[in-house]
C-alpha cells in the first residue's frame, strides 16, 4: 500500500525550513527518502531502519516513529539546491519498495 | 565508479517494434531493478533481480521481458508495446535488495 506524503507541494524562500511527512496505514519496517530533480534520476538521501531512529547530513535529517507508522524529513535553512520532488518509500513485503506520491519543494531566492 | 548507465536515453518505437533497454553498473551490486515512471508520479517497481535471478515481477505485462545476463548488466526487452507504455524507465541497483539504491538517468520511451 502506497504511503501518504504531506504536503503535496511547498514553496519556500531560501533559508526557510520545511518538514515533509510520510505515513502508512500498515506497519513500517523501514523508510527510504529520495529526492528527484526535474529531468534527473532519483537520488538516495537516507534510510531509517528502526523506530526512534534519526539520521541527518548537512541540513537534511529525518526521523522514524514506528508506533505512529510515520516518518518526517526536515530541511533546515533550505538552499536553492534543495528544490525537487521528495519521495518516501516503504517496504511492502520483502524487497518491494513502494513510493509515496511525492512532495514538490520549490526554493525561491 | 558509482554510476548506473542506461542506454539509450531516448527511444521512439512503433507498436509492432521490438527494442531493448540496457542498464549497466560496476559497483558490485547484487540487486538490480526496473522502475516505470509517468510524469509527476512516483517510480513504480516493475522487476527485481537479486543475485542475477528474477525475484519479483510486479504483475508486469508479458510485452516487457527482463533479462540479467550477468551481475553487471540488466536488459528490458520490449515487444508490441502500447501508447500508454510511454514513460521514463529507470534502472537502479543496490548492494542487496532495498538498501541504498543508485538510479540511472533513465530511458524516455515514446510508443507511437
Amino acid at each position: 500500500q502506497q504511503p501518504v506524503q504531506s504536503p503535496q507541494a511547498v514553496i519556500l524562500r531560501e533559508g526557510e525550513d520545511a518538514v515533509i511527512n510520510c505515513s502508512s496505514s500498515k506497519a513500517l519496517y523501514s523508510v527510504h527518502w529520495y529526492r528527484q530533480k526535474h529531468g534527473e534520476a532519483p537520488v538516495f538521501l537516507m534510510i531509517l531502519l528502526k523506530g526512534g531512529e534519526q539520521k541527518g547530513h548537512d541540513k537534511i535529517s529525518a526521523s522514524f516513529n514506528e508506533k505512529k507508522q510515520q516518518s518526517s524529513l526536515y530541511l533546515t535553512a533550505s538552499q536553492l539546491s534543495y528544490s525537487g520532488t521528495y519521495f518516501c518509500g516503504t517496504e511492502k513485503g520483502a524487497q518491494k519498495l513502494v513510493f509515496g506520491q511525492g512532495t514538490r519543494l520549490t526554493i525561491n531566492p | 565508479d558509482t554510476e548506473v548507465t542506461q542506454t539509450p536515453k531516448h527511444l521512439v518505437m512503433g507498436m509492432t517494434n521490438k527494442k531493448s533497454l540496457k542498464c549497466e553498473q560496476h559497483m558490485g551490486h547484487r540487486a538490480m531493478y526496473w522502475y516505470k515512471q509517468k510524469a509527476k508520479k512516483p517510480p513504480e517497481l516493475m522487476f527485481v533481480y537479486s543475485y542475477e535471478k528474477l525475484s519479483i515481477n510486479e504483475s508486469v505485462p508479458s510485452r516487457f521481458s527482463p533479462e540479467c545476463p550477468n551481475s553487471s548488466l540488466l536488459n528490458l526487452h520490449l515487444h508490441a508495446l502500447q501508447p500508454e507504455d510511454s514513460a521514463l524507465y529507470l534502472c537502479a541497483s543496490s548492494p542487496t535488495a532495498f538498501y541504498e539504491a543508485f538510479f540511472g538517468q533513465g530511458t524516455r520511451l515514446t510508443v507511437v
